[in-house]
């Protein structure tokens, strides 16, 4: 199988104050990993594409500032929501993609994680 | 560019019934065409996908999709729906050029008893 995890599955946070959230691959490696934002009833938007060893590439109107992402090993990328607000809830979900070059490698989703700013 | 569109927010059908949930999309190149499910709360499950071959496409817990190049579309069904299969469902594609997934808005499916 391929397993994706995130840890926690939900925080609450003060406003001004700042959250990690870790996403990893239990079963394969994954040379990229994505992290999408999904509000109430709505798509989830690509918010980053984090490739293992290298800066993340934002999406446009992204903040690269706010939402720091890291993609330290082939296992684990994080996204650190600095300063958060209340605007900043949300279900912030992951995905991995096992490495290789077909077009068609299917992307792996975590749990998701919840997060209420107050 | 890709997209991906779902016309319906909300499709309602009745346990034992045939259900289909609507997706069309727009790519340059060959299109990846991809479905997901949702439960509350949770992240996505992969259903089935399109890479080449076959029109029709089966997939998990009885679900089938069919690819339809003239008209774009690549509509998921179910011959017999359960309770359990209410939802929210994604279409997603994948353009030969692009490395990233495109999500529709997403459809709930709702099963009555």
């Amino acid at each position: 199988g391929a397993v994706v995890s995130q840890h926690p599955s939900w925080v609450i946070c003060k406003s001004g104050t700042s959250v990690k959230i870790e996403c990893r691959s239990l079963d394969f490696q994954a040379t990229t990993m994505f992290w999408y934002r999904q509000f109430p009833k709505q798509s989830l938007m690509l918010m980053a594409t984090s490739n293992e060893g290298s800066k993340a590439t934002y999406e446009q109107g992204v903040e690269k500032d706010k939402f720091l992402i890291n993609h330290a090993s082939l296992t684990l990328s994080t996204l650190t929501v600095t300063s958060a607000h209340p605007e900043d809830s949300s279900f912030y979900i992951c995905s991995a993609r096992k490495p290789g070059l077909r077009i068609d490698n299917e992307q792996f989703f975590g749990p998701g994680t919840r997060l209420t700013v107050l | 560019a890709q997209s991906v569109a779902q016309p319906e927010d909300q499709v309602n059908v009745a346990e034992g019934n045939p259900l289909t949930v609507k997706c069309t999309y727009s790519v340059s190149g060959n299109p990846y065409l991809f479905w997901y499910v949702q439960y509350p709360n949770r992240g996505l499950q992969f259903l089935l996908k399109y890479i080449t071959g076959d029109n029709l496409v089966k997939g998990s817990y009885g679900f089938e999709a069919e690819f339809n190049k003239s008209q774009t579309s690549f509509h998921l069904k179910k011959p017999s729906a359960l309770v359990s299969d209410s939802a929210l469902y994604f279409c997603a594609v994948r353009d030969i050029g692009y490395s990233t997934l495109t999500f529709g808005k997403g459809t709930m499916l709702l099963v009555s008893p």
